[in-house]
């Protein structure tokens, strides 16, 4: 099992549209979760982090987290062309000399005008 | 605010060289991390470093190594490079080892 999975897609919206993400994670004893967005060409992007279980919002996006089902998802709400870019989930397990963040291999999200 | 800043933007080396990737972390940030980002894949933790001192490895072999500097900047090493080695290489600083990382731009590394 991938420590970290998404679907890669690509998941495709209209414009205006909620878009939902999703992500899992294996280690159980996780404890710090991000969503990054990537341009084709361009670097991470952080977008949200979330730590503790619930619905954490900012703006259009809002990032659910839920450790006893290993998931985590991202929703961005009236969803842009501009949006359009890969997002990618991180997960921080592990800590001191132990430390390690993972990366899923994102998915491709498309708004269409 | 200075943000993440990586040098050089592009190298090409061939198979067997050496090579070495530099990074300032953004003001403030005391922890550097690198990863390798093949194209198509997300990024691949290679290891981080805190107050100079190495604090989390990935699964990457030992010719990969780095450093980091009392102004917390920090540099990646690969030796003896292979084919496989060709990839972004992404640099990123945080506050805190469990704090959200900021991205530098990256390094394009091909190897021929």
């Amino acid at each position: 099992q991938k420590e970290v999975e998404q679907n890669s897609g690509p998941l495709s919206v209209p414009e205006g549209a909620i878009a939902s993400l999703n992500c899992t994670y294996s280690d159980r004893v996780s404890q710090s979760f991000f969503w990054y967005r990537q341009y084709s060409g361009k670097s991470p992007e952080l977008i949200m982090s979330i730590y503790s279980n619930g619905d954490k919002e900012d703006g259009r996006f809002t990032a659910q987290l839920n450790k006893a089902s290993q998931y985590v998802s991202l929703l961005i709400r009236d969803s842009q062309p501009s949006d359009s870019a890969t997002y990618l989930c991180a997960v921080i397990s592990g800590g001191g000399s132990n430390y390690k963040l993972t990366f899923g291999k994102g998915t491709l999200l498309t708004v269409n005008p | 605010e200075t943000g993440v800043t990586q040098s050089p933007t592009h190298l090409i080396k061939t198979r067997g060289q050496q090579v070495t990737l530099r990074c300032s972390s953004q003001s403030g940030h005391n922890t550097v991390s690198w990863y390798q980002q093949a194209l198509g894949q997300g990024p691949q933790f290679i290891f981080q470093y805190y107050r100079e001192e190495e604090n989390g490895r990935g699964n990457f072999p030992p010719r990969f190594s780095g450093l980091q500097f009392p102004n917390y900047s920090s540099e990646l090493n690969v030796n003896a490079l292979e084919l496989d080695d060709s990839a972004l290489y992404l640099c990123a600083s945080s506050s805190d080892q469990n704090q959200p990382q900021h991205f530098g731009d990256g390094t394009r590394l091909s190897i021929l």
